[in-house]
């Protein structure tokens, strides 16, 4: 079955380094992709998403490019800031036979970023 | 636009009760998802609603079900709770049931006792 791997947490950094956070996944067809981030008490928020392959999914500074040869997905940012400080997850989502979607998620990746 | 609305935002139960937590979807979106996060994982998926109709379930045991209503908003009912239930429970609307991106409530966590 599908599945998505992230890298453990928590991440530490200090304000203006730069963010790498490993995904990979597994899937039997052609998955989208994305990531969504979750603040402390609340729900979660789409950050960004690739539906293709070669695809680069943007926004608010943080980049991710759909990697089929490597299944990756990994997340980037140049400069943190404090208020980055959240958990982030990867998801794929498919289309089942029945014309149904769904989100597999990785575990989560909780970001620290200090001042 | 409202956005997705989920109530109560805290419940505390009983093992073996029963509880049923709610749920309105953003307006102009006729699909409903339900996620289940337990603590220090990634949400899993319960089920999903269409047209008032169940058309995709996760590994979820049949103590867990659902409604849609006309309206698109919708509940989530578990029977005879047990302990592993306790989570946080995310309500998640979209426009279609296919690939259209999912917009999440901020999510009923339920405590299990």
């Amino acid at each position: 079955g599908d599945s998505v791997t992230q890298m453990e947490g928590p991440v530490t950094l200090s304000e203006e380094a730069c963010l790498t956070i490993n995904c990979t996944y597994t899937a039997t067809g052609y998955p989208s992709l994305f990531w969504y981030v979750q603040y402390p008490g609340e729900g979660l928020q789409l950050l960004l998403k690739a539906t293709k392959a070669d695809d680069k999914g943007s926004n608010k500074g943080f980049e991710a490019t759909y990697r089929k040869e490597t299944t990756s997905f990994h997340l980037e940012k140049g400069s943190v800031q404090v208020s980055d400080s959240a958990v982030y997850f990867c998801a794929l989502s498919e289309i089942r036979e029945s014309g149904y979607s769904t989100l597999t998620f990785g575990k989560g990746t909780m970001l620290l970023v200090s001042p | 636009e409202t956005g997705v609305t989920q109530s109560p935002t805290h419940l505390i139960k009983t093992r073996g009760q029963q509880v049923t937590l709610r749920c309105s979807s953003q307006s102009g979106h006729n699909t409903v998802s339900w996620y289940q996060q337990a603590l220090g994982q990634g949400p899993q998926f319960i089920f999903q609603y269409y047209r008032e109709e169940e058309n995709g379930r996760g590994n979820f045991p049949p103590r867990f079900s659902g409604l849609q209503f006309p309206n698109y908003s919708s509940e989530l009912n578990v029977n005879a709770l047990e302990l592993d239930d306790s989570a946080l429970y995310l309500c998640a609307s979209s426009f279609y049931r296919g690939n259209s991106p999912l917009h999440f409530g901020n999510g009923t966590r339920l405590t299990v006792t």
